[in-house]
């Protein structure tokens, strides 16, 4: 039972490139949540999902696009890399209570 | 605008001592508070929780006390152990909202 994967654990991109952040839950969840957390910051919501096909936009929901086409996985795309959004992101999850249940994270640096 | 403020960002207690960590916010609309934990390199995970009709709740070594008044909130560790070293962050839920507001979070050193 892995709970929560994120994919990948690192990357490194260039300024304009695009790439996807899978996030993967084997808990039968149906919320789903993408954040970002810069240094000295706390975690900011960017989309979140309440099940299989919806989503919806976060606190920073610009630069980025995501979808949730199998209840399992949640992608978090950005199509045009910029400096700022240079950060480390989590997905997280939850069912009926109010817990969220975080993966490891992404460490992300646009150059 | 800040609607949840943890207003020290870093603390340092000796072990076996009691931790405190504050937690201010301004959305009386918040009906849930949770805590989580955070250690480097990891995502953060769940610590304790408080309804909004409670004043207190308490999980072993973890209590969290609401003062709904005051808007402010509290965790209480006791005994500080040095496995207790990690990010702290209070997150309130916004009443009927799916989403969670973080704080930016305190620094808990216990010092063996």
């Amino acid at each position: 039972n892995a709970g929560v994967t994120q994919t990948p654990k690192f990357r490194v991109l260039k300024t304009g490139q695009s790439m996807t952040l899978l996030c993967a839950q084997d808990m039968n969840h149906e919320y789903m949540y993408w954040y970002r957390q810069d240094p000295g910051m706390g975690l900011r919501l960017i989309h979140y999902s309440v099940g299989e096909g919806t989503t919806a936009k976060g606190e920073v929901p610009d630069g980025y696009n995501v979808s949730r086409l199998k209840k399992q996985n949640f992608l978090l795309g950005l199509e045009s890399a910029a400096p700022s959004q240079t950060s480390v992101y989590f997905c997280a999850t939850r069912t009926g209570s109010y817990e969220q249940y975080f993966g490891p994270g992404t460490r992300l640096t646009v150059t | 605008d800040q609607q949840v403020k943890q207003n020290s960002p870093s603390l340092s207690v000796q072990e076996g001592r009691i931790s405190i960590l504050n937690c201010d916010y301004t959305n009386s609309m918040f009906d849930y508070f949770l805590w989580y934990k955070k250690y480097p390199a990891e995502g953060p995970t769940f610590l304790i929780s408080i309804s909004s009709i409670k004043d207190k709740n308490e999980d072993g070594r973890f209590t969290v006390f609401l003062n709904k008044s005051a808007k402010h909130l509290s965790l209480h560790i006791v005994p500080s152990q040095p496995g207790d070293s990690a990010v702290y962050f209070c997150a309130p839920r916004g009443g009927g909202s799916e989403k969670l507001v973080f704080g930016k979070g305190t620094k808990l050193t216990v010092n063996p």
